[in-house]
């Protein structure tokens, strides 16, 4: 069964603040690592999905950078404000398996 | 209007009864899911369809069952629910590359 953790599993920051957080996934087979914003009482939202070693990808005040040698993605947010307040969750798509598997997600509250 | 519509958006059933979740999309794509959510588990993968003549379990297909009408549309049926199957069930859509499109996702409770 292959694992995708995330961590840490919850993070309380003020407005202001930069953080960051970690999503670990297999190094073998990769294809793809997606990350997604989901609100409270909404959906899963897209934010990036990365390809490639070295890829950094970036939107507003959010990036994400890709080691798929050590398995492990980064994602920042530079200045959070209340609004990034979400869960933001990882998944590793391995082409051999034909599906995302995905991460329990990291809950970030931003208190202003 | 919404890309990937879900119906019913909430449901309220007894075990043991046969309930079917819907989902349409919009968007053209040929590649369609269903998940679950359960607190603390994260989003597990039930069925997924490549096309319209594909059909593959995901990690948590035991006790459902999935029609792929249409490229647009994307069927779930439980078909003797039972409480354990009580969560928040999410459609979702995607072409290769793209990340998943979810839709509103159905709150299904088994009493």
């Amino acid at each position: 069964i292959l694992n995708v953790e995330q961590s840490p599993q919850s993070l309380h920051v003020q407005e202001g603040d930069s953080t960051n957080f970690t999503c670990s996934f297999p190094s073998s087979n990769f294809y793809a690592l997606h990350w997604y914003r989901w609100e409270t009482a909404k959906s899963p939202e897209a934010l990036f999905v990365m390809t490639l070693n070295g890829d950094e990808k970036k939107k507003g005040r959010i990036s994400a950078t890709l080691n798929t040698k050590e398995g492990y993605s980064y994602l920042y947010i530079k200045g959070s404000q209340p609004e990034d307040s979400a869960t933001y969750l990882c998944a590793f798509y391995g082409g051999s398996q034909g599906n995302l598997i995905f991460g329990k997600g990291t809950k970030l509250s931003v208190k202003p | 209007d919404a890309d990937v519509t879900q119906t019913p958006r909430n449901r309220i059933t007894k075990t043991g009864k046969r309930i079917m979740l819907e989902c349409s999309q919009t968007k053209g794509h040929d590649r369609m899911y269903w998940y679950r959510q359960d607190p603390g588990l994260g989003l597990r993968l039930i069925y997924y369809s490549f096309d319209v003549k594909d059909i593959n379990k995901g990690e948590i297909s035991d006790g459902y069952s999935v029609s792929r009408q249409a490229q647009a549309k994307f069927s779930l049926s439980l078909e003797s629910a039972i409480p354990n199957q009580t969560a928040l069930y999410f459609c979702a859509t995607s072409d290769p590359g793209t990340g998943l499109f979810f839709g509103p996702g159905t709150r299904l409770t088994v009493l």
